[in-house]
């Protein structure tokens, strides 16, 4: 089977640095992506590793490791507005041919806090 | 202005009911999916269709029905079979980058549907 598991809450104060933290048990998958869920509203991507390594896009970075089964996402200079869930995704291989589809973890929903 | 969009915003649903949720996109997208979310839960993958008159099972279509007559449309069936409907539903599309490429699905605001 396949499943990623990411910690529940996770509460930080604005202008702080964060990580959520995404650990997964897969066969294989292609890469790993980041989506950001305002409470009631439709999911955005915000970063995504092919590779592993950091990844960074802005106040965003996402880090990889395959030899660990491990990414997180790093958020710096915390916003009020970044108070959201955060979910972590993987695009399974499949060896019949190509598919698209995406396995979502669990969510992690993040309280910032002035 | 490109984007997803899903009708209706809140649905209810009688006991034995099919209930039919609209999807509709303008991105030129080959690839849409359905989501269910429960609340204080992660995104679980019903349906997915990457051509048109196509479309593959997820983790939890039992219940559940699509059609993909259209590459814009991608409407979701909730049957009487499904005996537990109600949570958010969440409809996206992307492109079909190659293997290593980034896949970025797009969503749509959702439908939260409940059982009268």
């Amino acid at each position: 089977g396949q499943s990623l598991e990411q910690p529940s809450e996770v509460t930080a104060v604005e202008g702080a640095i964060v990580q959520i933290n995404c650990t997964y048990q897969t066969s294989g998958f292609y890469g790993l992506s980041w989506y950001q869920q305002h409470d009631g509203g439709a999911p955005t991507f915000l970063s995504y590793n092919a590779l592993d390594g950091l990844e960074e896009t802005g106040r965003f970075s996402s880090f990889l490791s395959r030899s660990d089964s491990y990414g997180y996402l790093l958020l710096q200079e915390l916003q009020m507005k970044d108070s959201a869930s955060y979910f972590c995704a993987a695009r399974p291989q499949d060896y019949g041919g190509a598919t698209n589809k995406l396995i979502f973890g669990t969510g992690t929903l993040l309280a910032v806090q002035p | 202005d490109g984007g997803i969009t899903q009708s209706p915003k809140y649905l209810f649903r009688k006991e034995g009911q099919n209930v039919t949720l609209s999807c509709e996109q303008n991105l030129n997208h080959d690839a849409m999916y359905w989501y269910r979310q429960d609340p204080g839960q992660g995104l679980r993958l019903i349906y997915y269709s990457q051509i048109v008159n196509d479309f593959q099972k997820g983790d939890i279509a039992e219940g559940y029905s699509v059609s993909r007559e259209k590459k814009e449309s991608f409407p979701l069936t909730v049957t009487s079979a499904q005996k537990n409907p109600t949570a958010f539903y969440l409809c996206a599309s992307s492109t079909l980058p190659g293997r290593l490429a980034k896949n970025i699905q797009y969503f749509g605001a959702g439908t939260r549907l409940s059982v009268l």
